[in-house]
This record gives structure tokens, sequence and C-alpha cells, in this order.
């Protein structure tokens, strides 16, 4: 079982440049959601999913796409990257439900913005 | 809104200490999920508990425990004998509101705790 795999490990991208990070599970969990942690803020949620066809924004959306076409991929997309969005990025997935429902987290993409 | 705060942003102990690591939150919800994930140096974030807060006993699983109280609004984590592997940066986490479940966290900004040998 690989759990939710997350890619790249690492980028560097220019100003104004687009790229997608890429996060896929292998649990077929309905929930899946990105976070973006910065020094000294803890994690702050970008965007989330609670299934195929839908998502919803997070705290801190600005600047970042989502779409979820399948239950095993939620890749996230910056357009027009800005240095604000140098970052470590987490993706998580989640069961639907449960007592003991808790997210997986991937190991997480290191993105500077030069 | 929620919110959480660990106020220690850094505790340094010397192996086989106890150290405990403070956990404040705020929420408005009457039920509510808590967490504490622990990130090492490599990176990853690692679960380690939930509690619901329906749930008001407390927990001990080996050498770690957890002291839950809704009086204070507190979740705090004890490590004991503290040991080296135990170094990492650990977050305290709060999920509520209508989402329901445990899925939108809303985390702390996370104490690096150092175990020195």
């Amino acid at each position: 079982n690989a759990g939710v795999t997350q890619t790249p490990k690492f980028q560097v991208l220019k100003t104004g440049q687009s790229m997608t990070l890429q996060c896929a599970q292998d649990m077929n969990h309905e929930y899946m959601s990105w976070y973006r942690q910065d020094p000294g803020m803890g994690l702050r949620l970008i965007h989330y999913s609670v299934g195929a066809g839908i998502t919803d924004q997070g705290e801190v959306p600005n600047g970042y796409n989502v779409s979820r076409s399948t239950t095993e991929d939620f890749p996230l997309r910056l357009l027009s990257a800005a240095p604000s969005q140098t970052s470590v990025y987490f993706c998580a997935s989640s069961r639907s439900g449960g007592r003991n429902e808790k997210l997986f987290f991937g190991s997480g993409t290191q993105l500077s913005v030069l | 809104a929620q919110k959480v705060t660990q106020a220690q942003t850094e505790i340094s102990v010397v192996e086989k200490e106890d150290v405990t690591l403070d956990c404040v939150y705020e929420t408005r919800d009457t039920t509510y999920y808590l967490f504490w994930y622990k990130q090492p140096p490599s990176g990853e974030l690692v679960f380690l508990i939930r509690r619901n807060s329906f749930d008001e006993q407390n927990e001990i699983s080996g050498r770690y425990s957890w002291n839950f109280q809704k009086s204070t609004s507190s979740f705090n984590f004890t490590i004991t004998a503290s040991q080296v592997v135990d170094s990492a940066v650990y977050f305290c986490a709060l999920s509520a509101g209508t989402s329901g479940s445990a899925r939108q966290l809303t985390f702390g900004s996370g104490t690096q705790l150092t175990v020195l040998p």
C-alpha cells in the first residue's frame, strides 16, 4: 500500500510560471485536501474535496486551483507562481465518517518560487 | 471560527526527562475532534491520537499520554522518559463545525521538541 503519494518532492519555479503538484491515494478515500506549511504558522488548508467532481475552498485558496476527476487523484495547480507561495505543500486523504477517521498525509512537496 | 494555540515554540529536555506539550483550543461547536501529529526531521506527518469531544477519558499509549480537559479547553500531550527519537515538531489540531468528522483541520503553530542525549 503506497498510501498518499505526492510528486515532485522538490520544485523551483520562477515568478509567473505555472505548475501542478500531483497527489494520488490508493486507499479509496472519499476526502482529499491540500495544506501548506509555513514556518511558525503550522499547516493551513488550501482546498479540499469530498468526492469526485466536488471541491471547495479552505482557509488560503487564493492563487491555487484544484479539480477532482477521479477518486484517486487531487492535483493542485499554481497558475502564476508568486514568491509568497514558497512553502511546503502536503496532500492528505481520509475515509468518510467513522469515530476513528483521521487524515493520512503525503510526504510533502517543497516549493521555492524565485 | 476555530483556533489552536501551542504557546511553546521550542522545548529542550535531556533524555529520560518527562515533557508536556501544551495545546489550548477555541471553538463554539459542542462536537469537535482534537488531534496530535508528529513531524520528525524527515518531514512527514505522523498521526498520534484523535480525541472526540464527547470522549472525556484520558489516554495512555506506552510512553505517551494525553490529558483532555474541557473546562480549560486544553489537550496536553506528555512524553514520559523522553528519548532522542522523540525529537520532532509536534502539532495539535482541531476539527469542528458543520463539516463534521475529522477532515478540515485547524493546526497550531507546532512545538519543536529537542531531546538531548
